[in-house]
């Protein structure tokens, strides 16, 4: 199976802060990546696939980049909402695997 | 705007068969081109894919269920079903029922349930 290897495991950052995730494959998957946002007790909500294509209605300060083995997703500028977990997740291959996720709190 | 709903025992005794019910609304699990997942979430943990059915076609499930799980559809109820054999406490998680749309490198899950938990104890 394929891992996912998120970085960092979690984050402190400030409303307004840039802040960029990273998810690293362990062999090539192209650009088969989809990132979630999951609040506590909530599901996941699908932000992005295909690595950069926004998933309508998510505002746009997401983006996604990447191909291969490393992607990234990027918030231009934190907003209160923002505070959650991100997973990312390919569809490569199966069985299809996420990473173990990244933390993103309050600093 | 489809919808998912699980349902489940939520108490499960050890060795027991787990039965889950996603009922999907909003839109027919006959539709072309979705897929119906079921993922879990353990306790305080990360996401882990079952496997998917979708319609007219055999599912597939992750090889790490050594086999013990089957899914199922029902077009009359708009359902998709997850059956789990010999269930121990390392099965004690959130299932979520999910719709996958897209193919190849646009795949995605697009719509979630809420989850269901299950608890796996004597």
């Amino acid at each position: 199976a394929i891992q996912l290897t998120q970085s960092p495991f979690s984050l402190s950052a400030s409303v307004g802060d840039r802040v960029t995730i990273s998810c690293r494959a362990s062999q090539g998957i192209s650009s088969a990546v989809a990132w979630y946002q999951q609040k506590p007790g909530k599901a996941p909500k699908l932000l992005m696939y295909d690595a950069s294509t926004l998933e309508s209605g998510v505002p746009s300060r997401f983006s996604g980049s990447g191909s291969g083995t490393d992607f990234t997703l990027t918030i231009s500028s934190l907003q209160p909402e923002d505070f959650a977990t991100y997973y990312c997740q390919q569809f490569n291959s199966y069985p299809f695997t996420f990473g173990q996720g990244t933390r993103l709190e309050i600093k | 705007q489809v919808q998912l709903q699980e349902s489940g025992p939520g108490l499960v005794k050890p060795s027991q068969t787990l039965s889950l019910a996603c009922a999907v609304s909003g839109d027919s699990v006959r539709t072309g081109g979705y897929y119906f997942n079921w993922i879990r979430q353990h306790p305080g943990k990360g996401l882990e894919w079952i496997g998917y059915i979708y319609y007219l076609g055999s599912p597939y499930y992750n090889p790490s269920l050594s086999s013990r799980a089957t899914m199922s559809m029902d077009t009359s109820s708009n359902q998709v079903s997850l059956r789990l054999t010999s269930v121990t406490a390392a099965d004690t998680a959130v299932y979520y029922c999910v719709r996958e749309r897209g193919y190849g490198n646009y795949r995605r899950f697009d719509h979630w349930g809420q989850g269901t938990p299950v608890t796996v104890s004597s």
